[in-house]
């Protein structure tokens, strides 16, 4: 089973600042990567699937990148919306599909 | 708009059944695989079960596999999951998803808890 690894789990940006969260597979995934996020009550959002492919409807200001085990996930001009729990999960090896356990992102 | 719409949870025993259901609706339910995956209070997401559009394949994680049986009825455009032998650590909100790969809508969820 493929492990993934989120850091940090919880980060404090301001509004209008860019945050940079991580997203680290335990082998060799290719660009397998898929990135939500969840808002407190609310079911997971699909925001970035292939590592780096926005989802219909997802703002310009969330990209992602990385291939191999090292993925990023950036948002750029923080919106007061943005502040969320974020989970990566591959499907390179599956089943299981393997989350992350999330980042945080807090308003600083 | 794709919709899903999770029903079935409850308080129940540890030892118990419950079946969860999940209702589709804006998508032709029978041309997509479905997928439970569910989260316990305070922690992060873990996938459970997979099937496929005409139920030829499903796949189960190992923490429910002999415990949980996903299933759908195409024609009423239903996805379930049959609950037995549930345990404390089973209490979680459980979600359906769509999708291969990555899942693109979701439900809101239903509340199990086990718990005696």
């Amino acid at each position: 089973e493929i492990v993934m690894t989120q850091s940090p789990a919880t980060l404090s940006v301001s509004p209008g600042e860019r945050a940079t969260l991580s997203c680290r597979a335990s082998q060799n995934i290719n660009n397998d990567l898929v990135w939500y996020q969840q808002k407190p009550g609310q079911a997971p959002r699909l925001l970035i699937y292939r590592a780096s492919t926005r989802a219909a409807g997802i703002p310009a200001r969330f990209s992602g990148s990385g291939s191999g085990t090292d993925f990023t996930l950036t948002i750029t001009s923080l919106e007061s919306e943005d502040f969320a729990v974020y989970y990566c999960q591959q499907y390179n090896n599956w089943p299981p599909y393997t989350f992350g356990q999330g980042t945080k992102l807090e308003i600083k | 708009e794709a919709q899903l719409v999770e029903s079935g949870g409850a308080l129940v025993q540890p030892g118990g059944s419950l079946r969860l259901s999940c209702a589709a609706s804006g998508f032709t339910f029978n041309s997509h695989t479905m997928n439970w995956v569910r989260q316990a209070p305070g922690k992060g997401l873990e996938w459970l079960s997979h099937i496929s559009s005409s139920s030829n394949t499903i796949f189960d994680a190992d923490s429910v596999k002999g415990r949980f049986t996903i299933s759908r009825d195409n024609a009423k455009n239903l996805l379930f999951l049959q609950m037995d032998s549930l345990r404390v650590e089973d209490t979680a909100v459980y979600y359906c998803a769509r999708g291969v790969r990555w899942f693109d809508y979701w439900g809101r969820g239903t509340l199990v808890t086990v718990s005696s």
